[in-house]
């Protein structure tokens, strides 16, 4: 089973800064790496695929990049709505398995 | 428009048989690529895969809970049911049905997802 660890496991943070969040496979996955974010109370929606695609109706100021076990989303500039848990996700082989999430804070 | 809906019971005593059922529209699990799934998450805790049924009925489980679930599909009616014998306490959470989406060379990620069901494990 392939280990995915995220960190920082909580970020405090402010309307419009730029942040980052990393994510780290236990083996190589390649780019088969997604992420979700997560609002209190709902469902995860997928935000990117593949590493580095942005899934269809995603605001542009997220986005991804890595390949093999180092991953990371980054989020532009900050907006209210973005304030969520942030799990990564490996598709690489199953059981398919998430990070421990990441609560981005005010 | 793509949706997906559990449905099944809200509280299960410990040993029992929990069954979900995904209920789902705007697509077919008889197209190439496409899968149904079962994710949970304990209250304030992170998700955690379950299981998954491929359209060619390719079955998929987590190891450590291989024994205890059942996915099963019933594509003229568009559900997919998820059977969990001998529950615990700790199988408390919200279970959520997603349906898993493939783009290019087998990259899966699931999009979008039911809106949960939370399950309660006590006697």
């Amino acid at each position: 089973e392939i280990q995915m660890t995220q960190s920082p496991s909580s970020l405090s943070a402010s309307v419009g800064d730029r942040v980052t969040i990393t994510c780290r496979a236990s083996q190589s996955i390649s780019s088969y790496l997604n992420w979700y974010q997560q609002i209190p109370g709902k469902a995860p929606n997928v935000l990117i695929y593949a590493a580095s695609n942005l899934q269809s109706g995603v605001a542009s100021r997220f986005s991804g990049s890595g390949s093999g076990t180092d991953f990371t989303l980054t989020i532009s500039s900050l907006q209210p709505e973005d304030f969520a848990t942030y799990y990564c996700q490996q598709s690489y082989s199953t059981p398919y398995t998430f990070g421990q999430g990441t609560k981005l804070e005010i | 428009q793509i949706t997906l809906k559990e449905s099944g019971p809200t509280l299960v005593k410990p040993t029992q048989t929990l069954t979900l059922t995904c209920t789902f529209s705007g697509f077919s699990l008889s197209t190439s690529g496409v899968g149904v799934g079962w994710i949970r998450q304990p209250p304030g805790k992170a998700l955690e895969w379950l299981a998954l049924i491929f359209w060619d009925d390719d079955k998929r489980y987590r190891p450590s809970l291989k024994t205890r679930l059942t996915i099963t599909q019933d594509t003229s009616k568009s559900h997919v049911v998820l059977t969990m014998t001998n529950v615990a306490p700790v199988d408390t959470g919200t279970y959520y049905c997603v349906r898993l989406h493939t783009a290019y060379e087998e990259h899966h990620f699931f999009d979008p997802w039911g809106q949960g069901t939370l399950v309660t494990v006590s006697s």
